[in-house]
């Protein structure tokens, strides 16, 4: 079956230490973002990508990049951590045309010391 | 700009009991509207969505909703609530391609 997964689902890091979450889907979809959740806050968008060689920044980008090789992957780097970043982060997946649906990873929990 | 907006942070409603989740809106076109469910420790599911039609939307786990273009609203119902729906809700509209989600709603169910 066709899925969506991430790496690591935990991790602690320290403040200043760059830190990459990887988001693997075998769905085949061209859109993939990536969204944080606090509490408070519900899922706020971060990065997103419609297809290879495309990205684009959400409403809480500052701080953090992505980059599309390839329809698969869309890893989120956290290039220097600051204790702000601590949250609950999701990758999500939607074919094109497909009104919205979109296809969530379990999550990844960070921790920045 | 549109937005979303879940008045309730927690509910609390028994076993059995009747469930409604509000959820408001504020677009400026036919808003296409999402709810999805997240269970502790898992990634979000959609439960159903709205396009265009029929303003009551059938999902799944026996949920339904109704939009209201007249009060921007599009709110959750279950008639009997079960354990098992002890999750957090999102209410969520299409910008685009992108959703723009609501800050959720905490269901607890109380035996």
């Amino acid at each position: 079956d066709a899925e969506i997964t991430q790496s690591p689902r935990h991790k602690i890091t320290e403040t200043g230490r760059q830190v990459t979450l990887a988001c693997h889907q075998t769905w085949n979809h061209n859109n993939m973002f990536w969204y944080r959740q606090d509490l408070g806050h519900g899922l706020r968008l971060i990065h997103y990508s419609y297809g290879v060689q495309d990205t684009n920044k959400g409403e809480v980008s500052d701080g953090y990049s992505v980059s599309r090789s390839n329809t698969e992957d869309l890893p989120l780097t956290l290039e220097s951590a600051a204790s702000s970043q601590t949250s609950v982060y999701f990758c999500a997946s939607s074919e094109n045309g497909g009104a919205g649906e979109l296809f969530f990873g379990e999550g990844s929990r960070l921790t920045v010391l | 700009a549109q937005s979303v907006t879940q008045p309730d942070i927690h509910i609390t409603v028994s076993e059995g009991a009747s469930l409604e989740l509000r959820c408001n809106y504020s677009y400026g076109a036919t808003p296409y509207l999402f709810w999805y469910v997240q269970s502790p420790g898992q990634g979000l599911q959609l439960l159903l969505k709205y396009f265009s039609g029929d303003t009551l939307v059938q999902g799944i786990k026996g949920f339904e909703a109704e939009f209201k273009r007249s009060q921007s609203s599009f709110n959750l119902r279950k008639p009997s609530v079960h354990w098992s729906d002890a999750a957090e809700y999102f209410c969520a509209v299409l910008k685009g391609n992108k959703l723009v989600f609501g800050a959720g709603t905490i269901l607890r169910v109380k035996s």
